[in-house]
């Protein structure tokens, strides 16, 4: 089992729905998860972390963690054509001493 | 806050000559610096870890005397991608993280080498 596993997608949802992006991890002790976004042709760039069980909001990003299942989701609010990208979910592994991302789900906001 | 530069953004060299991509932490100090590689429509691959005035931590696979990391500083980390060839030709990305291990890492916008 991989200790990062996301859909690669694509998922494709219209302007102005909800986005749903979905991560699960193996480590059981991990505590602190990451989401990033991608762009094609351009490096990582960090959305939200979270590190307690529950929902974290930030505008219209949030981030849910359920350390029981072992799932971590984000949610993108009223998406927009801007947020076509892939969102890689990160936590870490390999002994702690760093993070272990996914392969990534390319979301696509079609007009 | 938390910018990290690269620098060159882009770099074209001949096969056999070396290149040094050099990783900044603009406006914090990074304890450990990661440099990952990614090669087209594939996932971000981590190459190496890197702790100021420390040897880096290399991947399994990663060869260490190809890809020489220097992290002198605790601002400033290098990667020397040595006697480069084609199938080195890649987006290599840095990322720097204030506290190491699971901390938050800040991504630098990448270098993308082309080896002819």
């Amino acid at each position: 089992q991989k200790e990062v596993e996301q859909n690669s997608g694509p998922l494709s949802v219209p302007e102005g729905a909800i986005a749903s992006l979905n991560c699960t991890y193996s480590d059981r002790g991990s505590q602190s998860f990451f989401w990033y976004r991608q762009y094609s042709g351009k490096s990582p760039e960090l959305i939200m972390f979270i590190y307690s069980n529950g929902d974290k909001e930030d505008g219209r990003f949030t981030a849910q963690l359920n350390k029981a299942s072992q799932y971590v989701s984000l949610l993108i609010r009223d998406s927009q054509p801007s947020d076509s990208a892939t969102y890689l979910c990160a936590c870490p592994g390999g002994g702690g001493n760093k993070l272990t991302f996914g392969t990534g789900t390319q979301l696509k906001v079609e007009l | 806050g938390a910018v990290v530069s690269q620098h060159p953004s882009r770099v074209i060299c001949k096969s056999g000559t070396s290149v040094k991509i050099e990783c900044r932490s603009l406006d914090f100090q990074a304890t450990t610096m990661f440099w990952y590689r990614q090669f087209p429509k594939q996932s971000l691959m981590l190459m190496a870890t890197s702790n100021e005035g420390s040897k880096a931590t290399y991947e399994q696979g990663v060869e260490k005397d190809k890809f020489l990391i220097n992290h002198a500083s605790l601002t400033l980390s290098t990667l020397t991608v040595t006697s480069a060839h084609p199938e080195d030709s890649s987006f290599y990305i840095c990322s720097a993280s204030q506290y190491g291990g699971a901390d938050t890492q800040y991504f630098g916008p990448g270098t993308r080498l082309t080896v002819l």
